[in-house]
């Protein structure tokens, strides 16, 4: 069935680096844009941004500029999101989403990934 | 940005109540609004795609209506599996932006 399996939870020193995977399957990955999505503890849905799946071209809503970045390989369905120079408030649940064409709404996603930066 | 603002926050109702959720936009959206619904320590689920379409597999108690900037979601009769936060979202145009959630508890 059409899913997004995403990598394992992480816990991370500040200043260190995490990547994030999210690996399609049952269908194709080009076919639709990945979007990301952030959720602090306790807090709401925050989008970081998608990446075009076609020209892996990367968009990023203001405030995940810089230290984030969205990349693909395709050869193995696979989307990922590598977080740099973490900072305590980067905790939080990461989460993959797939773009569905007609409205842009998310209509399949990863099961998340928490991320915890702490010394 | 176009800002989500849902209404209310949270809202306590008894299994069988009718629930109505309401969402505003800062602008113009169109349709371009979708409806989550997302459970403790689970992923978001979509239940409603560009504002009364119902996604595959979603209880028919849902619906949604709405545009421009009002849109609600209607939960006809609550079952015990429907106590979760539900968020609107616009697909408008980015940034993607989410209202703050409605948390549905049970009275």
């Amino acid at each position: 069935q059409v899913q997004l399996v995403q990598s394992g939870s992480e816990l991370k020193k500040p200043g260190a680096s995490v990547k994030v995977s999210c690996k399609a399957s049952g269908y194709t990955l080009t076919s639709y844009v990945m979007n990301w999505v952030r959720q602090a503890p306790g807090q709401g849905l925050e989008w970081m941004g998608w990446i075009n799946t076609n020209t892996g071209n990367p968009t990023y809503a203001q405030g995940f500029t810089g230290r984030f970045v969205f990349s693909l390989d395709t050869s193995v369905s696979t989307a990922y999101l590598q977080i740099s120079s973490l900072k305590a408030d980067d905790t939080a649940v990461y989460y993959c989403a797939r773009g569905e064409a007609v409205a842009g709404a998310f209509d399949i996603w990863g099961q998340g990934t928490m991320v915890t930066v702490s010394s | 940005d176009i800002q989500m603002t849902q209404s209310p926050s949270s809202l306590s109702a008894s299994v069988g109540d009718r629930v109505t959720i309401t969402c505003r936009a800062s602008q113009s959206i169109s349709y371009y609004l979708n409806w989550y619904q997302q459970k403790p320590g689970k992923a978001p689920k979509l239940l409603i795609y560009a504002a009364s379409n119902l996604q595959s597999g979603v209880p028919s108690r849902f619906s949604g209506s709405g545009s421009g900037t009002e849109f609600t979601l209607t939960i006809s009769s609550l079952q015990p599996e429907d106590f979760a936060t539900y968020y609107c979202q616009q697909s408008y145009r980015p940034p993607r932006t989410f209202g703050q959630g409605t948390m549905v508890e049970i009275k």
